[in-house]
This record gives structure tokens, C-alpha cells and sequence, in this order.
């Protein structure tokens, strides 16, 4: 299997622009996590599906964030404006039964930067 | 609420020298443990996890880790330390109960190798 599939790898907006983060599990994962990394706060959770359904996205900052998973094959992440503070490392990861002791498969991230 | 803290952002070690990072965790349940590692510009990919069973756990790349439930502790060991180990640990910590699903991550560790 390819894992899990992130594009782009790198974006860079100015303040105000739309971003849209695109995400492909690894087939057959039935739980979608989407996660936001920086120096400040670590590693943080923002969301997460269950069969393409969101389950829990209280990590979700405000309401400029969104996120979407049309199918089992794919999820968007988007900010909508983005703010220079919304700066970091996005990764999506996926696991097969989202059980607490599952592992989770990462994909290699999008490093956003917006001006 | 569980938490995880890691001692030490920073850990330097000379090649051939014991590795040893450091975790601790807060659970309000029996908890499930993880530490992932993450090398330069990539996603995180697992080292090890204790589920239930056997405290020592081994994991790839020669890491093992120790369950101690007496001092909440998953501490990271490896005897000898390769150049290649050079990357950012995390430990995590996920608990099995009512409730949405969590992987609550530490900060991390980054260990540097000096050859």
C-alpha cells in the first residue's frame, strides 16, 4: 500500500486566501484523523471520522476551519480565511479500527505557511 | 483527562551510548501507550505500543519501552545509539471508555546523535 497520501506537501497563501488540504487513507482504514502541528502547542487533534461520518471536532479552532470526507477515499481540509497564525504542519492519519489501541498511519503532512 | 508529559526537548547522546527518554502520563483509566517517532520532513510512524499483557515492550529499530503503572511512567530505551536515530520522539497515551475516541500526545523529544 502507498500509506497515507497528503497534497500538497507544501502551500503558501497570503492572509485571506482559501486553503484546501487533501487527504487519502490507506484503503480499508475506517477512521480519518486530521491533526495540526506547531512549535507553540504540539501536536493537536482537530477532527476525526468514522466511515466518512465527523465524530468528534472540538479540536477544530473556530469556524474558518472545515473539513469534509465526501467518501472512504478521500478528505479536504479547508480555512476559509486563513490567517497567518493558522501556520503549521498539517497531518492527516488514518487507522483501521479507531480503537484506543490502534495505531495510527500518518501521511507525510502539508507544511502551510500564510503571509 | 488524560495528559502526557516528556522530560527534556532536547536529548544528546553519543553514538553507541544508552538512549533513554522519558514519559509520563495521566490517565483516569487503564491506559493505552504509544511512542512515535518522526524523522525530518515526514509523517509519524510507530516505534511501539502497549496495549495489555507483557510491561516491556519491544519495538522497531532495537527501542523497547517499560509500562510501570506505580510511576506512570513509558520511558524509551535503546542500549546503543545509532546516527540514524536521530529524529523527534512522541509518546501518547489513548484511554478505552465511554467518550470520544483520543490520542493525546506529549510534546516531544528530539534526540540528537554526536557521533
Amino acid at each position: 500500500d502507498a500509506g497515507v497520501i497528503q497534497s500538497p506537501r507544501h502551500e503558501v497563501t497570503e492572509m485571506g486566501q482559501e486553503v484546501t488540504l487533501r487527504c487519502k487513507p490507506i484503503s480499508g482504514h475506517d477512521y480519518l484523523f486530521w491533526y495540526r502541528q506547531t512549535m507553540m502547542r504540539g501536536l493537536e487533534l482537530l477532527i476525526y471520522f468514522n466511515n466518512n461520518v465527523p465524530i468528534d471536532d472540538s479540536g477544530m479552532p473556530e469556524d474558518r476551519f472545515s473539513a469534509k470526507m465526501p467518501n472512504a477515499s478521500f478528505s479536504t481540509l479547508k480555512i476559509q480565511p486563513s490567517e497567518p497564525r493558522d501556520s503549521a504542519v498539517y497531518f492527516c492519519a488514518s487507522s483501521f479500527w479507531g480503537a484506543w489501541a490502534d495505531t495510527q498511519y500518518f501521511g507525510p503532512g502539508t507544511r502551510l505557511t500564510v503571509l | 483527562a488524560q495528559s502526557v508529559t516528556q522530560l527534556g526537548s532536547h536529548v544528546s547522546v553519543s553514538e553507541g551510548a544508552l538512549v533513554l527518554l522519558r514519559c509520563n502520563y495521566s490517565s483516569s483509566v487503564p491506559p493505552y501507550l504509544f511512542w512515535y517517532v518522526q524523522y525530518p520532513n515526514q509523517g509519524l510512524q510507530l516505534l511501539l505500543k502497549y496495549t495489555t499483557g507483557a510491561t516491556l515492550v519491544k519495538g522497531i529499530n532495537g527501542f523497547e519501552a517499560e509500562f510501570k503503572k506505580s510511576e506512570t511512567s513509558f520511558h524509551l530505551t535503546k542500549p546503543s545509539a545509532h546516527m540514524s536515530d536521530a529524529a523527534e520522539y512522541f509518546c501518547a497515551v489513548s484511554e478505552d471508555g465511554a467518550g470520544s475516541y483520543q490520542l493525546t500526545f506529549g510534546k516531544g523529544t528530539k534526540l540528537s546523535v554526536i557521533p
